[in-house]
């Protein structure tokens, strides 16, 4: 079945600092989305990526989908204490049937 | 517009006990999933209803685990009986639509079930 993995599974980031964490699929996808988890919360939508190479802004978040369709990566520029949370991928088959969800990058910032 | 309401927030039973969770999405949401998100771990999809109807539950362990829309608006997840590997957040969720534009998930509160 459609397996989706996140890397790093833990992210240790100083303050002020640029990181990525990469998302990658079994499987070609249709869609990717992205969500953000914080500590005791629920997952929030983030954004979705549907287009093979595509690349959209949010601030300072930089999501990009592969040119394959099988991989995703988010990219956070000058690090905030804001950013503190567990980013989780999601990825929809190319049937369009079934979302799988990453095991998340969990962040942690050092102020 | 209010969010996706679950209930209990918490609870605690023994193994071998029953459980109930309610969950109410977003108005005019037609789809409405349920999630078990295990300590660590991403949501794993349960069950996807599509109004009342259910369009994939192919990880639900069904000797345990029921789950109910009626009328297309609310739903139920039920365990019978629960087992201690069943301790975990179940989150429910809703969309506007189904896969592809308008599929943007927004997740409930969840209900973190513990069993002793």
């Amino acid at each position: 079945g459609q397996q989706v993995m996140q890397i790093p599974q833990y992210q240790h980031v100083q303050e002020g600092e640029d990181f990525t964490t990469y998302c990658n699929s079994s499987t070609t996808l249709s869609n990717i989305q992205w969500y953000k988890q914080r500590p005791g919360g629920h997952p929030v939508f983030l954004i979705q990526l549907v287009k093979s190479g595509e690349v959209k802004k949010q601030k300072r978040l930089t999501f990009q989908f592969g040119e394959a369709k099988k991989n995703s990566s988010l990219h956070i520029t000058a690090t905030q204490t804001t950013d503190v949370g567990t980013y989780f991928c999601a990825g929809v088959g190319a049937a369009g049937n079934k979302l799988t969800f990453g095991g998340g990058t969990r962040v942690l910032v050092k102020p | 517009e209010a969010g996706v309401a679950q209930s209990p927030r918490y609870k605690i039973i023994e193994k071998r006990q029953s459980v109930a969770f309610w969950c109410n999405p977003i108005s005019g949401h037609a789809t409405l999933y349920w999630y078990q998100q295990i300590l660590g771990q991403g949501p794993k999809l349960l069950i996807q209803f599509q109004n009342n109807g259910v369009v994939d539950d192919s990880q639900l362990p069904k000797d345990r685990f029921s789950a109910e829309r009626l009328k297309g608006v609310d739903s139920t997840l039920k365990i019978q009986p629960a087992k201690l590997e069943d301790s975990a957040v179940y989150l429910c969720a809703s969309s506007f639509g189904g896969w592809g534009r308008g599929f943007e998930q927004y997740f409930g509160p969840g209900t973190r079930l513990t069993v002793t």
